[in-house]
């Protein structure tokens, strides 16, 4: 079955420093998301992308987000200068018809 | 701005109990509700519920869609442990290429 996969699993980084967080969405997607979900809280949504450019982001994803698809397969999201309030579970998902699949999240820990 | 409420927070049941969980929404440009169900990571899908009324069922969970009232519920029958979960619901609207906005979600644990 066809799954959305992202990498890496976990990162553990140092305020200030860049992370990039990458997805890989199901093949046939076309809309493409990133959740954030910082531990015991809800699933919040950050942004959504499609051909080639973002559509709706949220407060949350100020300058220091970015989001790109640099080519035909990957999804990725670039934290500039973490801060400690980052650290947090981001979801990749993608979404074909009506319902989103999710990633199983990458773990940002940041010191 | 997109508000989802989920009632109850957390719920504990015991083996072979019925739930019920309940979702209430106000949302811009309504498409579709959607339910997930998240254990350890990834939330899973589980319903979209479009029309109002019409019970979607999946073995022993089941859900329904009030779009008059604004607010859907999620059944669960003869539970088992492996329903131990938090059950997320959101609107999805048809802005912002129909983003999912979730709510808190209900944390149910099942006690054998």
């Amino acid at each position: 079955e066809p799954e959305v996969t992202q990498t890496p699993s976990h990162q553990v980084t140092q305020m200030g420093q860049e992370v990039i967080l990458r997805c890989v969405p199901i093949s046939n997607h076309l809309y493409f998301y990133w959740y954030r979900q910082i531990l015991g809280q809800k699933v919040e949504f950050l942004v959504s992308f499609y051909n080639n450019e973002i559509s709706e982001k949220s407060e949350i994803f100020d300058d220091q987000f970015s989001v790109e698809r640099p080519d035909g397969s990957n999804f990725t999201l670039k934290i500039r200068s973490t801060k400690l309030e980052d650290s947090a579970m981001y979801f990749c998902a993608s979404r074909a018809g009506g319902e989103l699949f999710f990633g199983e999240g990458s773990r940002l820990t940041v010191l | 701005e997109d508000k989802v409420v989920q009632s109850p927070l957390s719920l504990v049941v015991h083996e072979g109990d019925t739930v019920t969980l309940n979702c209430s929404y106000e949302v811009t440009n309504f498409r579709s509700l959607l339910w997930y169900k998240q254990e350890k990571k990834a939330p899973t899908f589980l319903f979209m519920l479009t029309s109002s009324g019409i019970e979607k069922k999946s073995g022993r969970l089941s859900s329904i869609l009030d779009k008059k009232e604004l607010f859907s519920i999620l059944n669960i029958t003869a539970t088992q442990t492996g329903d131990s979960a938090v059950y997320l619901c959101g609107p999805r609207s048809t802005g912002g290429y129909q983003k999912v906005t979730f709510g808190t979600g209900t944390k149910l644990q099942v006690i054998p």
